[in-house]
């Protein structure tokens, strides 16, 4: 069966410019997940969903990030007026319900550079 | 602040030689324990967990994990390495009551042919 799938793969943009990146979770999995990974660090939570709602924002580094869920499926992570810093490798990861809700699933993420 | 840490960034081995790797976690009460492995061009992936029960928890492909509660340890072992064990791996921890699962800065195995 598919997996999590990301899109883009990769993305370069200027600084100062929007973007959006894309999650698509594994069919049926009602939690989804973003990270970073910044180079020589470890993922980084950024946010939680639970169906549609987020229960938490806390890893969001600030307010030019946001993310939504429609459907209970597809999510899409946007970073406004990007900077240099927010050059990264961002995963999404999804999760079942029941038993093995706690086993995240990753996509192969899409990798960010601002210039 | 919960964290985790992992004890090396970079590990070294000759093949069938023996590996540990760290992990400790901060104290927060109680923890389900993760240690996710990341192949060379392949996603992240779970290697093994531990929610409850019997401390020493068996994965995949010969790996085992120790949780010493008292130590706040998690540490990932496996007795005779292979080449394709070369790979990142990454200590995780999602403490009861929360949300976010928070990830060890990794480590890095390069196993020797």
């Amino acid at each position: 069966g598919a997996g999590v799938s990301q899109s883009p793969s990769n993305k370069v943009t200027e600084k100062g410019k929007d973007v959006e990146l894309r999650c698509d979770p594994i069919s049926g999995h009602t939690a989804l997940y973003w990270y970073r990974q910044s180079l020589g660090q470890g993922l980084e939570f950024l946010i939680y969903f639970q169906g549609n709602s987020a229960p938490d924002k806390s890893g969001l580094p600030s307010d030019r990030f946001s993310a939504e869920r429609t459907g209970g499926s597809v999510s899409t992570l946007t970073i406004q007026r990007t900077q240099q810093e927010d050059s990264a490798v961002y995963l999404c990861a999804s999760s079942p319900p029941g038993r093995n809700q706690e086993t995240q699933y990753f996509g192969p993420g899409t990798r960010l550079l601002v210039l | 602040a919960q964290s985790v840490s992992q004890h090396n960034h970079h590990v070294i081995l000759s093949e069938a030689a023996s590996l540990e790797l760290g992990c400790n976690y901060s104290y927060g009460g109680t923890v389900n324990l993760f240690w996710y492995v990341q192949y060379p061009g392949q996603h992240l992936q779970l290697l093994l967990k531990y929610f409850s029960g019997d401390p020493l928890v068996k994965g995949i492909k010969g790996f085992e994990a120790e949780f010493i509660k008292s130590k706040f340890s998690f540490n990932l072992r496996k007795p005779s390495v292979q080449w394709s064990d070369t790979a990142e791996y990454f200590c995780a921890v999602k403490y009861t009551g929360g949300f976010k699962t928070i990830f060890g800065a990794g480590t890095r195995l390069f196993v020797k042919a």
